[in-house]
C-alpha cells in the first residue's frame, strides 16, 4: 500500500520537546521537496516547513523558526520534524506530505501533538 | 505574507446542483518562473487532507470531472458541477508561490 505514516505525537509539558517522524511505504520521497503542515482541531491548515530534495534546504514559518528543525533520511525513506520549547499554540495535527505542486501529492494521516501541563 | 481570502466561508447546496467557491490572494501568484502555484484541498471529516487541484487547472488523479479550477493573477475559482453527498467538507485553495505557503480560511460545504 502506497501511503505515509506520521508517529510521534502524544502530549507534552509546555517548553518540551517531540520529534515526529514521517515514514513512506510504497513509494519514494526521493527526489522531491517534503513539508510538514499542521491544523489546529477546528480550525484551519498551516504551513509549517519544508525541505528540499537533498535535505540541504530548509524554510520555516515564522511561528515555529529557531524551535523546530525538518529533516529527511533518503536510506530510510523517512522525514523528520524536531519540536522543542513547545507552546499551547503548537497544538495540533501535524501532517508530512510530498509532492504538493507536482503529481501525486500525498498526505499522512496525521499525528496529533498536545501541549498542556 | 500572501493573504489568501475565500468565499462564501459556509456554502449550503442541494444534491444534484452546481456549487462554486472563490478564492482571491491579496498579491499576484504568477511565480518568477511562469507558473501559478494555487492548489485546492478536500478536507473530509476524519481525514488527510487531499488535493483535487494543482497549478490552477490540473486535476489530481482518480478526481472526479466534475472538480474544475480556473483562475489567473488573483482571483480563482473551484466549481463543481453536480454536488453529491460525498462532497461534504471543507475545501481550501492554497499559494504557493511565496514562502510561507499559506491557505484560504476554508468554505465548508454541507448538503441543504
Amino acid at each position: 500500500e502506497v501511503q505515509l505514516v506520521e508517529s510521534g505525537g502524544g502530549l507534552v509539558q509546555p517548553g518540551g520537546s517531540l520529534r515526529l517522524s514521517c515514514a513512506a511505504s510504497g513509494l519514494t520521497f526521493s527526489g522531491y521537496w517534503m513539508h510538514w503542515v499542521r491544523q489546529v482541531p477546528g480550525k484551519g491548515l498551516v504551513w509549517v516547513s519544508r525541505i528540499n530534495r537533498d535535505g540541504s534546504s530548509a524554510t520555516y514559518a515564522d511561528s515555529v523558526k529557531g524551535r523546530f528543525t525538518i529533516s529527511r533520511d533518503s536510506a530510510k525513506n523517512t522525514l523528520y520534524l524536531q519540536m522543542n520549547s513547545l507552546r499551547a499554540e503548537d497544538t495540533a495535527v501535524y501532517y508530512c506530505t510530498r509532492s504538493v505542486f507536482g503529481e501525486d501529492n500525498y498526505w499522512g494521516q496525521g499525528t496529533l501533538v498536545t501541549v498542556s501541563s | 505574507d500572501v493573504v489568501m481570502t475565500q468565499s462564501p466561508l459556509s456554502l449550503p447546496v442541494t444534491l444534484g446542483q452546481p456549487a462554486s467557491i472563490s478564492c482571491r490572494s491579496s498579491q499576484s501568484l504568477v511565480h518568477s518562473d511562469g507558473n501559478t502555484y494555487l492548489n485546492w484541498f478536500q478536507l473530509r471529516p476524519g481525514q488527510s487532507p487531499r488535493r483535487l487541484i494543482y497549478k490552477v487547472s490540473n486535476r489530481d488523479s482518480g478526481v472526479p470531472d466534475k472538480f474544475s479550477g480556473s483562475g489567473s493573477g488573483t482571483d480563482f475559482t473551484l466549481k463543481i458541477s453536480r454536488v453529491e453527498a460525498e462532497d461534504v467538507g471543507v475545501y481550501y485553495c492554497m499559494q504557493g508561490s511565496r514562502w510561507p505557503y499559506t491557505f484560504g480560511q476554508g468554505t465548508k460545504l454541507e448538503i441543504k
